[in-house]
């Protein structure tokens, strides 16, 4: 079945470490997004990418990266710069940027202690 | 610049109740609009959207919204609510305002539903 998987679904890391969070799809999208959730707050826009070796920041880029190498891949990195980076990160994609509906993953619950 | 404001973060229904999720957007040009169920833990599903054409739109699981140009409004409704229906509810809202169809979603609505 296609759709978008990451992984993992829970992730615990001590303070001052990077991580990594997955995110393929098989959907043959080409645009694809991280979104942060917090509580009462919707998704914040964290990166997009709308094609292989491209992408943009989001609303709130800083203490993250990305990168595009291949069109079914978009890898989170959580770096020691983030502030507050326990939260809830979506995965998602798109047949093209915008104009129509995007597809999420599960989610990855990062917790930082 | 586009946005979107979901009024009430929490509303709360008997079963069998008639369901309104309020959406207001803010965009300069016509919009794409979109409805997402998100269950805990989960990612979200597409419930349903509006493109062009018919401005009343039909989803799954018996929700409709009505795409209000005047009003600037998407409200999402459905004729009776069920226990299954207990989630959390986005609104989003895609223009090329600023340049790109970036989707930009809502608060969320957690809709309770009492038996």
């Amino acid at each position: 079945d296609g759709g978008i998987t990451q992984s993992p679904k829970y992730l615990f890391r001590k303070e001052g470490q990077n991580v990594t969070l997955s995110c393929e799809q098989n959907l043959n999208h080409d645009a694809m997004y991280w979104y942060r959730q917090d509580p009462g707050q919707g998704l914040r826009l964290i990166y997009y990418s709308q094609i292989v070796n491209d992408f943009q920041k989001g609303d709130i880029a800083e203490g993250y990266s990305v990168s595009r190498e291949k069109k079914e891949s978009f890898p989170l990195t959580v770096t020691s710069a983030q502030k507050n980076p326990t939260a809830f990160y979506l995965c998602a994609s798109s047949i093209v940027i915008g104009s129509t509906e995007a597809f999420f993953g599960q989610g990855t619950r990062l917790t930082v202690v | 610049a586009q946005s979107v404001t979901q009024l009430g973060s929490h509303v709360s229904v008997s079963e069998g109740a008639l369901v309104l999720l309020r959406c207001n957007y803010s965009s300069s040009v016509p919009p794409y609009l979109f409805w997402y169920v998100q269950y805990p833990n989960q990612g979200l599903q597409l419930l349903l959207k509006y493109t062009t054409g018919a401005t009343l739109v039909k989803g799954i699981n018996g929700f409709e919204a009505e795409f209000k140009k005047s009003e600037t409004s998407f409200h999402l409704t459905k004729p009776s609510a069920h226990m299954s229906d207990a989630a959390e509810y986005f609104c989003a809202v895609s223009s090329a305002s600023g340049g790109s169809y970036i989707p930009t979603f809502g608060r969320g609505t957690s809709l309770i539903v009492h038996p």
